[in-house]
């Protein structure tokens, strides 16, 4: 089965300072897609970042990059000069390839400290 | 604001009921898609629309039922409700519903089965 791991519940950081989300996914599959979505206390899902996995480029949004591992299967966050506002669950999604669906993994709730 | 909006933003009702929550996607997109969040889990995909017809399933219970209309918007119906299908209810949409579309979060639908 398609899975997604997030290993790390919580996570916190020093304001201004960079941390780094972990996703591991399972798959067999060669094309596929993957995100990392943000949800603050609000409630709302906001997309953060978007890899293809036929690109070798990680994709960076603005303070935002992942670090992607194709053979390892993992699909790491990395926030810069973290922000009060950067607070929130974080979810990784996997696209399978002709699925139309994503699949999360469970979340990192990630605390940032003044 | 991603300019999906889904209403009601918060239900409350008693096992055994029937109720319908109802999504607009964003203007332009043609692909619909629920998703289900208990409490302080990852999002469950329930089912996709395209253009008015179904095209992707998930693990949709069959007390639940789904449908999207011409002018596009979708409504969810949960029926014989149960203590466990309390849980924030999402509407996605993408623009042709392939893969590798972003998909798009309303703010969600917050349901309580007393």
């Amino acid at each position: 089965a398609q899975t997604v791991t997030q290993s790390q519940p919580e996570m916190s950081v020093q304001e201004a300072e960079t941390v780094t989300l972990s996703c591991t996914y399972d798959t067999s599959e060669s094309d596929y897609y993957l995100f990392w979505y943000k949800q603050p206390p609000s409630r709302q899902m906001i997309l953060v970042i978007r890899q293809e996995a036929y690109k070798q480029q990680n994709a960076t949004e603005n303070r935002f990059s992942v670090n992607f591992q194709k053979a390892a299967k993992s699909f790491s966050l990395k926030i810069s000069d973290s922000q009060l506002g950067d607070a929130a669950m974080y979810f990784c999604a996997y696209e399978p390839s002709g699925t139309y669906k994503y699949i999360f993994g469970t979340g990192t709730r990630l605390k940032v400290l003044a | 604001d991603s300019g999906v909006t889904q209403t009601p933003k918060h239900l409350i009702t008693a096992t055994g009921q029937r109720v319908t929550l109802r999504c607009s996607p964003r203007s332009g997109d043609l692909s619909v898609y629920w998703y289900q969040q208990s409490l302080d889990q990852g999002l469950q995909f329930l089912i996709q629309y395209y253009n008015g017809e179904e095209r992707a399933k998930g693990n949709i219970l069959e007390r639940f039922s789904a449908q999207q209309f011409p002018d596009l918007h979708s409504e969810l119906n949960l029926s014989s409700l149960e203590l466990g299908d309390s849980a924030l209810y999402f509407c996605a949409s993408s623009v042709v519903g392939t893969e590798g579309d972003t998909q798009y979060f309303g703010p969600g639908t917050r349901l309580t089965v007393l």
